[in-house]
């Protein structure tokens, strides 16, 4: 079946890093991605990763996926206040459907 | 020089009328998605389509109508408006190749009293 799971709730202070784990079930998923969503606002791609590559880095995100367990994780370095969001795992099972999971609510305290 | 934008923002409507949400992308995108966020973030697809073909239609009331006039265009008109359709939802494009990310428009915050 199709599923993403992630935990929900995140808490950092700021300066910390922050990670961000997801399991996902398809197995034959191509792309994998992160997406941010500040309060009263659409989803924003962050990244995404390849499904043949097993670490993508870009400035302060670090995404590292491990295909054999199916779990995905976005490292925030040096996380900020303006990082709060909620974060969204998706995946992309094939075809035109992307999976969303219930999205990871980081709190950055000062 | 919004990529991809909705209207209304905000709709506040009476249980049992019909409403309409208008989406339009300027990426030249050929695919189009709605989205149903509920009060809990949790986002689930509804429909999609790609060069006005509809490819993926969830589970959704048939009270709830997509239409494509154009590539560049989804609307959702939703009838005999019910208290479970009060959500915020999303419209989306991508290309189709490139990586399929989506682009997501700031979302229409729908309220039924």
């Amino acid at each position: 079946g199709e599923d993403v799971e992630q935990s929900l709730f995140l808490s950092v202070r700021e300066g910390d890093s922050s990670v961000i784990n997801c399991t996902y079930t398809d197995s034959s998923s191509t792309y994998l991605y992160w997406y941010k969503q500040e309060p009263g606002a659409g989803l924003q791609l962050l990244t995404y990763i390849f499904s043949n590559m097993d670490m993508k880095q870009d400035q302060r995100l670090t995404v590292l996926l491990n295909k054999k367990d199916k779990h995905l994780s976005l490292r925030i370095a040096d996380t900020q206040t303006g990082d709060s969001a909620i974060y969204f795992c998706a995946e992309r099972p094939g075809g035109f459907k992307t999976i969303f999971g219930a999205g990871t609510r980081l709190f950055v305290k000062a | 020089d919004t990529a991809v934008s909705q209207t209304p923002k905000y709709l506040v409507t009476q249980m049992g009328n019909d409403k309409s949400i208008k989406c339009e992308q300027n990426l030249g995108h050929d695919t189009m998605y709605w989205y149903k966020q509920d009060s809990k973030k949790f986002l689930k697809i509804m429909f999609s389509y790609n060069n006005k073909e509809l490819i993926i239609n969830e589970t959704v009331p048939n009270r709830f109508s997509p239409k494509s006039p154009d590539k560049a265009h989804l609307n959702l008109h939703i009838n005999s408006l019910e208290l479970g359709d009060s959500a915020v939802y999303f419209c989306a494009s991508s290309l189709a190749g490139d990586a399929d990310t989506q682009y997501f428009g700031p979302g229409t915050r729908l309220t039924v009293l």
